[in-house]
């Protein structure tokens, strides 16, 4: 089955700089890959995701990449905010062939200090 | 949509005692997962279901641990008898279901064996 792991598992960074979480997966026929974001006593929030027919995807201040060959995705946070501190999940799925079902990295704690 | 409604928030029960958790999914929602998530182990997948049929049931613990979705708005997971290894938080999800869709998380259930 499919095996995700998420580096590093605490983040800390200054308000207004950047925060990077590394992910990589284990079955070449992943397709999907979703970044949650959890904040405390609530569920995970999708908030961007990327199919493998592309490398980038941007969203203001968010963006993930995907390096297929590598088998690799990243998120990347930009002028980060104190709101911005949570924990995140990448998370990989074969899409419809494997029953949409996700596999999730084992989270990063990011703080963002003020 | 109000989103994926679980309940109960919080459960509190003794050891044998048996637990059923709550989920109804956005309608519409063809999907629906069952996730718990500790410390330990992070975010698993327990069941999922497509179209009210339980499609892989291969991350259910034990067979202390069944799954049932009767009708497309609800379903639930139960626990017959409880264990303190038990204790997480349980999410269940749904989905639209038809190729790499966004996973929907209701706020959980906290359980608690004592």
């Amino acid at each position: 089955g499919e095996n995700v792991e998420q580096h590093p598992s605490t983040l800390s960074v200054q308000e207004g700089d950047s925060a990077v979480i590394k992910c990589t997966y284990s079955d070449s026929a992943s397709n999907y890959f979703p970044w949650y974001k959890q904040e405390l006593g609530k569920g995970p929030q999708l908030i961007i995701d990327i199919r493998s027919n592309v490398g980038e995807k941007k969203d203001q201040r968010i963006a993930v990449t995907l390096n297929k060959t590598a088998k690799h995705f990243s998120l990347h946070i930009t002028e980060t905010q104190p709101e911005d501190s949570a924990v995140y999940f990448c998370a990989a799925s074969r899409g419809a062939g494997g029953g949409n079902k996700l596999t999730f990295g084992t989270g990063t704690q990011l703080k963002v200090e003020l | 949509d109000a989103g994926v409604i679980q309940s109960p928030r919080h459960e509190v029960t003794e050891m044998g005692q048996e637990v059923t958790l709550r989920c109804k999914p956005i309608s519409g929602h063809n999907s629906l997962f069952w996730y718990r998530q500790t410390m330990m182990r992070g975010l698993e997948l327990l069941i999922y279901f497509n179209n009210n049929v339980p499609i892989d049931d291969s991350g259910m613990p034990e067979d202390r641990f069944s799954a049932k979705m009767p009708n497309a708005s609800f379903s639930t997971l139960k626990i017959q008898p409880s264990e303190p290894r038990d204790s997480a938080v349980y999410f269940c999800a749904s989905s639209l279901g038809a190729g790499n869709t966004e996973a929907f998380f209701g706020q959980g259930t906290r359980l608690t064996v004592v």
